[in-house]
């Protein structure tokens, strides 16, 4: 098993141009988290999923979409990316929903920045 | 303000010695978890902890959570240069918020 792949590793983009991150995920969860990591800030949930077709928002949305057209997948688009979405992001997924007895897979994480 | 802080920011050790690192915070929470991240990768579930004053042990690592749920502590004895990472803690405020802390970044120097 894979557990959680995230694609691209690595990006750069400029001021204004979109891209789309792509998580997936062969563990059958229905959850799924997409979190940005800051230096001394820690994981901030940006947008989360409970389940194919389901999407809610995180602590820091603005800027960002997230589809799930199928349970595998979950995706996260920046439509116009500014320098302020430079960080790391990283996918995860759970069997169970967002609590802290609940374990969290993540995948090695997307690094990006935007010039 | 984070709700979760954690203790110290960074820290450097040589291999052998013991450290103890903190994760506080001003809310109850229902019970916290600890993440270990090594360069590159994503965090790894190291340990839950659910009840006021359990302690738990894996192998050299000891976590303890605080009576009255609002802290905890991550041991570990003789540290050695795998130990190195980010340290994580995270936990949910029963049901309102789920949130990390910023981390302990701990280098173990052979």
């Amino acid at each position: 098993n894979a557990g959680v792949t995230q694609t691209p590793k690595f990006r750069v983009l400029k001021t204004g141009q979109s891209m789309t991150l792509l998580c997936a995920q062969d563990m059958n969860h229905e959850y799924m988290y997409w979190y940005r990591q800051d230096p001394g800030m820690g994981l901030r949930l940006i947008h989360y999923s409970v389940g194919e077709g389901t999407t809610a928002k995180g602590e820091v949305p603005d800027g960002y979409n997230v589809s799930r057209l199928k349970k595998q997948n979950f995706l996260l688009g920046l439509e116009s990316a500014a320098p302020s979405q430079t960080s790391v992001y990283f996918c995860a997924s759970s069997y169970l929903g967002l609590a802290s007895y609940n374990e969290q897979f993540f995948g090695p994480g997307t690094r990006l920045t935007v010039l | 303000t984070q709700l979760l802080e954690q203790s110290p920011q960074f820290l450097s050790i040589q291999e052998g010695e013991n450290l103890t690192v903190y994760c506080n915070s001003s809310s109850v929470f229902s019970s916290l978890q600890w993440y270990r991240q090594e360069p590159g990768e994503g965090p790894v579930l190291l340990v839950t902890v659910v009840t006021g004053g359990e302690v738990k042990k894996l192998k050299r690592l000891t976590f303890q959570f605080g009576d009255a749920r609002k802290d905890s502590s991550l041991h570990i004895t003789a540290a050695q240069p795998g130990d190195t990472g980010l340290y994580l803690c995270a936990g949910d405020n029963y049901g309102q918020n789920f949130v990390f802390g910023p981390g302990t970044r701990l280098s173990v120097l052979p």
